[in-house]
């Protein structure tokens, strides 16, 4: 089984600033990576397939990056709608289908 | 627009029995794999079960092997999850989610159902 590992696990930050979150899998895992937002009593909302793909609908201020065993999601500015829990999700080896634990962004 | 509503949840005491359904509308449901996916109250996300889309393969995670069992009927665009022999661990939210066009990532998500597993 891939183990999906996200830090930092709670990250502060202001609005307007830039936002850094890693994930990291225990092989490689290709370019199968996927990234969800979660908002408190939501259902998670895709964001990123394929390490770098936004999804339908997903502002450009979103950007994931990454290959292999380690990736990144930056927002590069953050606006109030963005402070929420994000997943990352490995596709390549499965299954299982593997999460990583979570990062919660909240307002510093 | 893509809909998915799951029902079926509920309390339910250990060793019993559930099955949760999952009405999909908005896309052609034969054509796309479909995954259950849980989340314990106020923990992470887990991947439960998914199945092909003409439901001739079926996969789950080992902490639910010989008790859950995924199924579809694609002529009333429905997904299903039998759950037996119920344990205080499997109290969760039950989320339906299809997959994208391509890849295993999940694409639109249902809103839930709360499964609560306690005496």
């Amino acid at each position: 089984e891939i183990v999906m590992t996200q830090s930092p696990a709670t990250l502060s930050v202001s609005p307007g600033e830039r936002a850094t979150l890693s994930c990291r899998a225990s092989q490689s895992v290709s370019n199968n990576l996927a990234w969800y937002q979660q908002k408190p009593g939501q259902a998670p909302r895709l964001l990123i397939y394929g390490a770098s793909t936004r999804a339908t609908g997903i502002p450009a201020r979103f950007s994931g990056s990454g290959s292999g065993t380690e990736f990144t999601l930056t927002i590069s500015s953050l606006q109030s709608e963005d402070f929420a829990v994000y997943y990352c999700q490995q596709y390549f080896n499965w299954p299982p289908l593997t999460f990583g634990g979570g990062t919660k962004v909240e307002i510093k | 627009e893509v809909q998915l509503v799951e029902s079926g949840g509920g309390l339910v005491q250990p060793g019993g029995s559930l099955r949760l359904s999952c009405a999909a509308s908005g896309f052609t449901f034969s054509s796309h794999w479909m995954s259950w996916v849980r989340q314990p109250p106020g923990k992470g996300l887990e991947w439960v079960a998914n199945i092909k889309p003409d439901g001739s393969a079926k996969y789950d995670v080992d902490s639910v092997k010989g008790r859950f069992t995924i199924s579809r009927d694609n002529a009333k665009n429905s997904l299903y999850l039998q759950m037996n022999s119920l344990r205080a661990e499997d109290t969760a939210v039950y989320y339906c989610a299809r997959h994208g066009v391509g890849g295993y990532w999940t694409d639109y998500w249902g809103q839930g159902t709360l499964v609560t597993v306690s005496s």
